[in-house]
């Protein structure tokens, strides 16, 4: 039973400039949700995607885009990079949107913006 | 609004002592659910364990024990017999029933020497 995935693992950027985030969610899985966690902090939540939709958005700019796809991986997109977006991108996936499902983690994607 | 405070930033034990990590919580929601996450060096966060706010009941798993106490608005984790392998951050979380969001506490971070 295959996990969360996300791609890439790591990823070096320079300000202003564009990146594009990947995630498979959990086999089963239906909903996919996007997490910022800066370096000693807790996990921000960025948005939700469920039937192809956005759900819900986190206190984040319009910067930060996602997209997900019929076989329900999704995608993040983060334009005009800042210093301050460096941090672990996390991918979580749940079967169904709601508050009480359980969230299933990747592994993350280490961006750094120099 | 929805809050999770995990007032311990860093605890370090040796290695078979008990060790209890706190988390404090706040919703005006009367249906809710708490997770507790670990998240070791690799990065991954790791689920551990699901409360909805209308079982207040204790739960044991191996060395793991939480104890969700409502009127007190608390739901704390304990690691009995500590090892070093259960070294890492661990996460308090919440989410409402009507939100698709879940709110992480800052971590408290676990260091269990040999």
């Amino acid at each position: 039973d295959a996990g969360v995935t996300q791609s890439p693992t790591h990823l070096i950027k320079t300000r202003g400039q564009q990146v594009t985030l990947r995630c498979s969610p959990k086999s089963g899985h239906d909903t996919v949700s996007w997490y910022q966690q800066a370096l000693g902090q807790g996990p921000q939540f960025i948005f939700q995607y469920y039937e192809e939709e956005e759900r819900q958005r986190g206190n984040f700019p319009d910067r930060f885009s996602g997209h997900q796809f019929p076989n329900y991986s999704s995608e993040l997109n983060v334009n005009a990079l800042l210093l301050g977006d460096s941090a672990l991108y996390l991918c979580a996936s749940s079967l169904g949107p709601q508050g009480g499902d359980t969230q299933y983690f990747g592994p993350g994607t280490r961006l750094t913006v120099l | 609004a929805q809050k999770v405070t995990q007032a311990q930033t860093e605890i370090s034990v040796v290695e078979k002592e008990d060790v209890t990590l706190d988390c404090v919580y706040e919703t005006r929601d009367t249906t809710y659910y708490l997770f507790w996450y670990k998240q070791p060096p690799s990065g991954e966060l790791v689920f551990l364990i699901r409360r909805n706010s209308f079982d207040e009941q204790n739960e044991i798993s191996g060395r793991y024990s939480w104890n969700f106490q409502k009127s007190t608005s608390s739901f704390n984790f304990t690691i009995t017999a500590s090892q070093v392998v259960d070294s890492a951050v661990y996460f308090c979380a919440l989410s409402e029933r009507g939100g698709f969001k879940t709110i992480f506490g800052a971590g408290t971070r676990l260091f269990v020497k040999a």
